[in-house]
This record gives C-alpha cells, structure tokens and sequence, in this order.
C-alpha cells in the first residue's frame, strides 16, 4: 500500500469552479500535514499547512480527519493561475522528519 | 523571496562525469538539509539527510558512494552525483526548514541533470 495517495486526475475545471483533492495516508503516528503546489518543471511551493481543526487561507480551505487518516484540500472560485499539480505530504514526526509526498494532483483551470 | 538557493538550476554533462549540485540557506543556519529526486510524472523521493558536521544518512536504495553529500557549514550543502549515466538524469531537488521541527520545508529551486 503506497504511504500517501492522492486522486490520480488530472482535472481540468473551468474558471470559478470549486475543486477538491482529496488524499489518505497510511502510518497512524503521522504529526503534520501540508499542501504544496509545483508548476511544471519547478520546485513545489508550500501552499498550507493542515491543522486538525481545519484552517483556511482565502479561496483554499485544508481540512484533516485523523480518524480516517485524510486530508483534503478544497479552492473555490478557480482561478487560472491556481493550474498547477497539488502534492499531498506527510510528516511521520520527530525532529529529524522525514517528508512523505504523494504523486500529486494535475489541475488545469480552463478560461 | 526564496529561502533556499539551489545551484546550478540546469546542468547536462557527459556520461561517467561528475556533477556538483550546491542548496544553500538565504539567511539562516541549517543543520539539517534534504536531497530529493523526482523524475518524470513522479513523486519527489527522499534520497539522504544532510547533517551539518556528520556523515548524511541516506535512504534505502541510495548509493552513498555515488551519490556524495557533504554539508560543511551551517549555510551549504552539497550533492555530486559520480560517474553520471543517463538513469541519473532527473529533477534534484534540495530543502530546509526554517524552524525544523514539524516546520514545513522550503525547497531550492532544483536542478535539472541530463546525461547524454
């Protein structure tokens, strides 16, 4: 079982849309959260860190079930500059942590 | 503005050559720094932990001898891929945090190694 999963896609939207990623992870002890975003042939850029209580930062809204070992990532009112792959990662904890990225999510925001 | 700088951002060498891959911090002092890779249509996989003063840890499957890692001061890091074939040619990534700790990590801009 991979550790981190995320909705293969791609998705392809049309502007103003509300898209939402979806994700799970597979270690139970798993400490924090974050979404990332990466262009094409660029480095991934952190978009938000996902707390368990749910947080929002604008048109993106994280939310995380650790019960259920998901995290979700929700962007209302698409923009076309939100096109980009959106990466799921995990940190299994400690203070040397290590960062568990899923394949990421292709977005494509149609005008 | 970026935290990490990452140099060079795009590098083709000759296969069975040597490529040296510098990450610095911008700013800050990192003791811990991470080397990734990422190929095509792939996740980024951890490749070693670059430790400030000590050996790199590296990740199962990562050939230390190959894949060299020296983190000499609190500002760089680097990576020198040896003897490069054309399975290397890859998307390196390196990154650090801020804060460690659960922080989250701020990457280099990569670099991009094709071996002909």
């Amino acid at each position: 079982r991979k550790e981190v999963e995320q909705d293969p896609g791609p998705f392809n939207v049309p502007e103003g849309a509300t898209v939402a990623f979806n994700c799970t992870y597979s270690n139970s002890a798993s400490q924090s959260f974050f979404w990332y975003r990466q262009d094409c042939r660029k480095e991934p850029k952190l978009l938000m860190s996902v707390y368990s209580s749910g947080n929002e930062d604008g048109r993106f809204t994280a939310q995380l079930n650790r019960a259920s070992q998901y995290i979700s990532l929700l962007i209302r009112d698409s923009k076309l500059s939100d096109s980009a792959t959106y990466l799921c990662v995990v940190n299994w904890g400690g203070s040397n942590y290590k960062l568990t990225f899923g394949k990421g999510t292709l977005l494509t925001v149609n005008p | 503005g970026a935290v990490v700088s990452q140099h060079p951002s795009r590098v083709i060498c000759k296969s069975g050559t040597s490529v040296k891959i510098e990450c610095r911090s911008l700013d800050f002092q990192a003791t811990t720094m991470f080397w990734y890779r990422q190929f095509p249509k792939q996740s980024l996989m951890l490749m070693a932990t670059s430790n400030e003063g000590s050996k790199a840890t590296y990740e199962q499957g990562v050939e230390k001898d190959k894949f060299l890692i020296n983190h000499a001061s609190l500002t760089l890091s680097t990576l020198t891929v040896t003897s490069a074939h054309p399975e290397d040619s890859s998307f390196y990534i390196c990154s650090a945090s801020l804060a460690g700790g659960s922080s989250p990590l701020h990457f280099g801009n990569g670099t991009r190694l094709t071996v002909t």
